[in-house]
């Protein structure tokens, strides 16, 4: 089964500095799809970042980007220039089309801005 | 972009009472949907997966016969918790795949928070 690990329970960043949350996972497949979501204290899942397994290139998103490392199974999130709105719970998914087409998620980081 | 509505946002409801939770998808069709519950600073869990006119497929663990779901059709899902007990209170969130984008995509509801006394 497929598993993703988030291993920073929390974290905080200083705002307008850079923070990188960190995710691996376990599979077997060649083909998939990685998501960073981030949940605000409204609760609502927003999604952040996508990123094609099959494509070498790092997904980028204006200030949040990823480090995919296919062979080492690991799949960061960069956030630049960290705003107050940043503060949220991000969850680390994992989903692939051979395999029950659910999304797993991470356990999450809570991530804190401070000013 | 895709927007999925939950109804209702809040309830609360005695013990022994059945609930149920609406799922939409407002400008999409959606032929599959997903059930989740998310307890207070824990991960979303897949409770069951949702589509159109079949029978949901439920996870491990999860009671079928207590959590009722229903797709009757291309944009809306239910979700009816029956005989509610205290530890059925969570924040439950449905999500819905637009299959005309692409199938690895979920679209989030903002969450229904079930409060049973």
């Amino acid at each position: 089964a497929q598993t993703v690990t988030q291993s920073q329970p929390e974290m905080s960043v200083q705002e307008a500095e850079t923070v990188t949350l960190s995710c691996t996972y376990d599979t077997s497949e060649s083909d998939y799809y990685l998501f960073w979501y981030k949940q605000p204290p409204s609760r609502q899942m927003i999604l952040v970042i996508r990123q094609e397994a099959y494509k070498q290139q790092n997904a980028t998103e204006n200030r949040f980007s990823v480090n995919f490392q296919k062979a080492a199974k690991s799949f960061s999130l960069k956030i630049s220039d960290s705003q107050l709105g940043d503060a949220a719970m991000y969850f680390c998914a994992y989903y692939s089309d051979r395999t029950a087409s659910k999304l797993t998620f991470g356990t999450g980081t809570r991530l804190q801005v401070t000013l | 972009g895709a927007v999925v509505s939950q109804h209702p946002s809040r309830v609360i409801c005695k013990s022994g009472t059945s609930v149920k939770i609406e799922c939409r998808s407002l400008d999409f069709q959606a032929t599959t949907m997903f059930w989740y519950r998310q307890f207070p600073k824990k991960s979303l869990m897949l409770m069951a997966t949702s589509n159109e006119g079949s029978k949901a497929t439920y996870e491990q663990g999860v009671e079928k016969d207590k959590f009722l779901i229903n797709h009757a059709s291309l944009t809306l899902s239910t979700l009816t918790v029956t005989s509610a007990h205290p530890e059925d209170s969570s924040f439950y969130i449905c999500s819905a795949r637009d299959p005309s984008v692409r199938t690895d995509t979920q679209y989030f509801g903002p969450g229904t928070r079930l409060t049973v006394l």
